[in-house]
């Protein structure tokens, strides 16, 4: 059974800073996708990283795959309260629509 | 299309009752599947579909879950006798084949007591 870890499992953190969520695998993932869920909804998607070693821009969010495909990263930069939620990565083992594993999560907590 | 539709939003039910969930997929989603997740927990993979065809179910569904999509649109996840355990959110996802991301519906919260 492949397992996602993602580091930290909580953060609270005030608005304007910066930070850092980790996903790690001791597997290889064809793919890596970072949700984010509001309580009581489903996950949406924000973004999915394909290549070894790709970086990807949304916004203030940068996502980072590693070069051997095992591991993630998201990076916020000056954080806002509406960026508070759940934050899961998903990695899929076979191509695309494949099933899913999820990681652990990170909640966040952005305050004024 | 408004995206994924699940059904109820909401379910309690006691011990021992059988539960029923619905979800409507994205119309042209050809992948549907179901995930659970239990509180501070990130979903868990139950099972998929392409089209009408269960492809793959966990290992850990035991014999008393059952689903189906018998017109490759629509899906129902049945839990026969239920049991405190069960008590999760039920999340049901569409996807396309040659896509990568999926679409996550609101989910059905199961609460057996």
């Amino acid at each position: 059974t492949q397992l996602l870890e993602q580091s930290p499992q909580f953060l609270s953190i005030q608005e304007g800073e910066n930070l850092t969520v980790y996903c790690n695998s001791s597997s290889v993932f064809s793919s890596l996708q970072w949700y984010r869920q509001e309580p009581g909804e489903g996950p949406v998607l924000l973004v999915t990283v394909v290549t070894g070693g790709e970086v990807k821009k949304l916004k203030r969010l940068t996502f980072q795959f590693g070069d051997a495909r095992k591991d993630s990263s998201l990076h916020i930069t000056a954080a806002q309260p509406g960026d508070t939620g759940l934050y899961l990565c998903a990695g899929a083992e076979g191509g695309t629509a494949s099933k899913l594993t999820f990681g652990t999560g990170t909640r966040l907590q952005v305050t004024l | 299309d408004t995206g994924v539709s699940q059904n109820p939003r909401h379910k309690i039910t006691k011990r021992g009752q059988n539960v029923t969930f619905r979800c409507d997929p994205i119309s042209e989603h050809n992948r549907l599947y179901w995930y659970r997740q239990t509180l501070g927990q990130g979903p868990e993979f139950l099972t998929y579909f392409q089209n009408e065809a269960q492809l793959e179910k966990s290992r850990l569904l035991s014999d008393r879950f059952s689903a189906e999509r018998p017109k490759g649109s629509f899906s129902t996840l049945e839990i026969q006798r239920t049991e405190q355990g069960d008590s999760a959110m039920y999340l049901c996802a569409s996807s396309y084949t040659g896509d990568y991301g999926y679409t996550f519906g609101s989910g059905t919260r199961l609460t057996v007591v």
